[in-house]
């Protein structure tokens, strides 16, 4: 079965600095998704990959899929108290076939201090 | 847009009493959902795919019947846990997925504490 490892678990940062998030599957990844949780609550959807070398942006957030698709990475650039939170990476065990569930990495916890 | 709606965000119950949990698509209709569950400072975890007009396909180790779903029109799946236990405590959040081109949509998590 796939797993998800994110790297790191947690993460301190002080405002205003860049930080990266790395999501690593053990097989082919063929949709990566990056998801924001604020404890005890539902996930915001952050952005989708699908294509190896491909690479989103919103706002402060790139994410990456790397071209051999088993590795992506988040980063965020001036890092503010508003981008604390968990982080978390799902993925397709399999071929999106539209009805498979995502398989979720186990999160890195951010903190963004003052 | 595509949006779930999940109800109630908190419940406190007792123990050996059922608790309901509903899951709403509201502007698409949903033949598939996914109920997670979280245990703090871990991952989503797999229960069970919620398919529409039949039967529900649990992981393994969740117990159909104390964890019973029903998805039975194409905005509505519900996840009732039954004779329920302070273990049964946790973080549970459904999921939807309009269609290909959308990313997975969740709700905003049910937070379940039996007492």
């Amino acid at each position: 079965s796939q797993e998800l490892e994110q790297s790191p678990q947690s993460l301190i940062v002080q405002e205003g600095k860049n930080l990266t998030i790395n999501c690593t599957s053990s097989k082919t990844l063929y949709g990566l998704y990056w998801y924001k949780q604020k404890y005890g609550e539902g996930l915001i959807f952050l952005m989708m990959l699908q294509k190896g070398g491909e690479e989103k942006s919103h706002e402060k957030i790139t994410a990456k899929l790397d071209e051999k698709k088993q590795q992506s990475s988040l980063h965020i650039t001036a890092s503010q108290p508003s981008h604390a939170g968990i982080y978390l990476c799902g993925a397709f065990p399999f071929l999106n076939s539209g009805n498979t569930p995502l398989v979720f990495g186990k999160g890195t916890r951010l903190s963004v201090i003052a | 847009g595509a949006v779930v709606s999940q109800h109630p965000s908190r419940v406190i119950c007792k123990s050996g009493t059922s608790v309901k949990i509903e899951c709403r698509s509201l502007d698409f209709q949903a033949t598939t959902m996914f109920w997670y569950r979280q245990f703090p400072k871990k991952s989503l975890m797999l229960m069970a795919t919620s398919n529409e007009g039949s039967k529900a396909t649990y992981e393994q180790g969740v117990e159909k019947d104390k964890f019973l779903i029903n998805h039975a029109s194409l905005t509505l799946s519900t996840l009732t846990v039954t004779s329920a236990h302070p273990e049964d405590s946790s973080f549970y959040i459904c999921s939807a997925r309009r269609d290909r081109y959308y990313g997975y949509t969740f709700g905003s998590g049910t937070r379940l504490t039996v007492v």
